[in-house]
């Protein structure tokens, strides 16, 4: 099974402050990673898939990078609305998901 | 926009089995090019792939739960369903259901039922 081992577990960001996320495999996946929001008590939305590919309606300042096995989800100008539970997800081999970021406020 | 919806029952007892069904609207679950899951995530934890199925009924599972599970489509009703046997309270968790693209194989999971809670307890 595929190991995605996601940094920070925890990131304080101001508002209006970049953030970067790190997603980590433990082999490669070559560019099939995607990148979930998660808010309390709702769904995963898609945000990134193909590594670096915005999914539909998703705001510009989310850009996605990497391949292999090293990927970053980069916030550019952290909103209000962007403070939530952050999943790398790869499906080069069957679905396996990271652990999360928890993007809070600083 | 596709819309899915998870129904069943909330509380199972132990070692019985959980029944969930996901109504599709919006799209037919008997088109190729997407695949039809099942993802549940422990209370105040991260996400673990249950299942996927494409509609020609081609399905694979997780190797860890493989031996209690089964998925299923009902094209009729346009739904599609997760039995999971022998359940204990390991198996409490939120249960999505979810629709991936993909022909050969699936890709990022691009809609997602609101989830549902299912409780294991006596």
């Amino acid at each position: 099974e595929i190991v995605l081992t996601q940094s920070p577990a925890t990131l304080s960001v101001s508002p209006g402050e970049r953030a970067t996320l790190s997603c980590r495999a433990s082999q490669s996946v070559s560019n099939n990673l995607a990148w979930y929001q998660q808010k309390p008590g709702q769904a995963p939305r898609l945000l990134i898939y193909g590594a670096s590919t915005r999914a539909t309606g998703i705001p510009a300042r989310f850009s996605g990078s990497g391949s292999g096995t090293e990927f970053s989800l980069t916030i550019s100008s952290l909103q209000s609305e962007d403070f939530a539970l952050y999943f790398c997800q790869q499906y080069n081999d069957w679905w396996t998901f990271g652990q999360g970021t928890k993007v809070e406020i600083k | 926009q596709v819309q899915l919806q998870e129904s069943g029952p909330g509380l199972v007892k132990p070692s019985q089995t959980l029944s969930l069904s996901c109504s599709v609207s919006g799209g037919s679950i008997n088109s190729g090019g997407y695949y039809w899951s099942w993802i549940r995530q422990h209370p105040g934890k991260g996400l673990e792939s249950i299942a996927y199925m494409y509609y020609t009924g081609s399905t694979h599972y997780n190797p860890s739960l493989q031996s209690r599970i089964s998925i299923s489509l009902d094209p009729s009703k346009n739904q599609f369903s997760l039995k999971l046997t022998s359940v204990t309270a390991a198996d409490t968790a939120v249960y999505y259901c979810a629709r991936a693209e993909g022909v050969m194989v699936p890709g990022a999971i691009h809609d997602w039922g609101q989830g549902t809670l299912v409780t294991v307890s006596s």
